[in-house]
């Protein structure tokens, strides 16, 4: 069964930690995301990956980076964590996008609850 | 106005019931649809994807309307089971089909 882990289940951090959230995937998949969502706001990008050592900004990338060393890996870094960054985050992986592909959806990790204190 | 938009609810339907959801998006350059399924707090996962002829999968029809730019859910036949969250995505063209927009869900409720 294909598969997309993320670490933790559930992460509790103290405002201005740093927090690394990793996501590895198993199906050898181009792409790579990081997603946060909180109620009636649906799911939103924060980052996303293309390639290994490639990144890119999705709508809401400030106060967050990452790294993509490996092309199963994809981490997601809270620079200095903040308590509106509680949420929801959810990693997710897809084949490259071209011809059939865009038809292929994603599949998401089991996500991470965080809360920051 | 938001680029995916869906009505929140909750539907509450009888077991057996046939309930739609629609879905509106913005971007008429759009190129690929999908309906995913969140259980209460699990992850999304692919329930179909939304072909331009309208596809069906079991008791599941999905239909698109570009014209209109909205996309549809039919369930048929309601099972318990079927109780959760709606999650519809659009992927624009635009965009080089990187970044999947999501509208924010419908909750669907079955009763016994």
């Amino acid at each position: 069964d294909v598969k997309v882990t993320q670490s933790s289940r559930y992460l509790v951090k103290r405002t201005g930690e740093k927090v690394f959230l990793e996501c590895v995937q198993d199906m050898d998949h181009e792409n790579m995301f990081w997603y946060r969502q909180d109620p009636g706001l649906g799911l939103r990008l924060i980052y996303f990956s293309y390639d290994v050592k490639m990144k890119e900004k999705g709508d809401i990338p400030e106060g967050y980076s990452v790294s993509r060393e490996k092309k199963e890996r994809f981490s997601l870094i809270l620079e200095s964590a903040s308590t509106n960054q509680t949420s929801m985050y959810l990693c997710a992986s897809s084949l490259p996008f071209g011809g059939q592909k865009n038809n292929y959806g994603y599949t998401f990790g089991s996500g991470t609850r965080l809360t920051v204190v | 106005r938001k680029e995916v938009e869906q009505d929140p609810g909750p539907f509450n339907v009888p077991e057996g019931a046939t309930v739609a959801f629609n879905c509106t998006y913005s971007n008429s350059a759009s190129q690929s649809f999908f309906w995913y399924r969140q259980d209460c707090r699990k992850e999304p996962k692919l329930l179909m994807s939304v072909y331009s002829s309208g596809n069906e999968d079991g008791r599941f029809t999905a239909q698109l309307n570009r014209a209109s730019q909205y996309i549809s859910l039919l369930i048929r036949d309601s099972k318990l089971s079927d109780s959760a969250t709606y999650l519809c995505a659009v992927k624009p063209y635009s965009t080089g089909g990187f970044k999947t927009i999501f509208g924010a869900g419908t909750r669907l409720f079955v009763k016994a």
